[in-house]
């Protein structure tokens, strides 16, 4: 099956820098990535999605990439804000389903001003 | 749109105690799932439903029931809780994927559930 690892220790940086999360997988390259954002008490929003065939999306002050022989995805946050401060979660499609998810455990964010 | 609701917010049981969570969504979405979320574990698939009168089995079935009588709505069974069910529990809904689907899925707030 599907294992994805996130940090599990939290990111601390200061407003206005980048953040960098990282997402590794371990087995069938998927067909695409997606990351979401979760805020504590709350259900995961969707941020962006990227496919195997894409190395690289945008999205306002968010960039995810996809590098399929490291078998990694990269989460950047530019020019963050203390409000940018949550857990972000890297999820994959089981291979046996479209739709039915595999998520990492997530990386909080820490932003301070 | 209220988007996909879950009820109740917290729920305390005692071991052996069946009880059902709620979960209903107004975006006409075919796809529903219930996922459970523990620390350092992420969220696991415990059931899903493609469609009314289609469920099928994820990561972490066992101990729990669906059925999917309408679109609308994918209730969660506990059939005789135990502590090891204690969790915080997303139902999450989903559009049918299509030409450049982002394949979104869209949770509820969650349900608190504590098995003593």
């Amino acid at each position: 099956s599907q294992k994805i690892e996130q940090n599990s220790e939290a990111l601390n940086i200061q407003e206005g820098k980048t953040a960098t999360l990282t997402c590794n997988y371990t087995n069938y390259s998927p067909a695409y990535l997606q990351w979401y954002r979760q805020d504590p008490g709350r259900g995961p929003v969707f941020l962006l999605l990227i496919r195997e065939n894409e190395k690289e999306k945008r999205k306002e002050r968010l960039k995810v990439t996809f590098d399929t022989t490291l078998k990694q995805s990269l989460f950047h946050i530019t020019a963050s804000q203390p409000a940018d401060s949550a857990t972000y979660l890297c999820a994959l499609p089981m291979n046996t389903g479209f739709q039915k998810l595999v998520f990492g455990t997530g990386t909080r964010l820490l932003v301070s001003p | 749109n209220a988007g996909v609701t879950q009820t109740p917010k917290f729920q305390v049981l005692k071991t052996g105690q069946s009880m059902t969570l709620q979960c209903a969504q107004d975006m006409n979405h075919e796809y529903m799932s219930w996922y459970r979320q523990d620390p350092g574990m992420g969220l696991r698939l415990i059931h899903y439903s493609v469609g009314a009168g289609i469920t099928d089995q994820g990561e972490v079935p066992n101990g729990y029931n669906v059925s999917r009588s309408t679109t609308e709505d994918f209730p969660l069974r506990l059939l005789s809780a135990a502590p090891s069910q204690t969790s915080v529990y997303f139902c999450a809904s989903a559009d049918a994927p299509g030409t450049g689907s982002s394949y979104e899925q869209y949770f509820g707030p969650g349900t608190r559930l504590t098995v003593t």
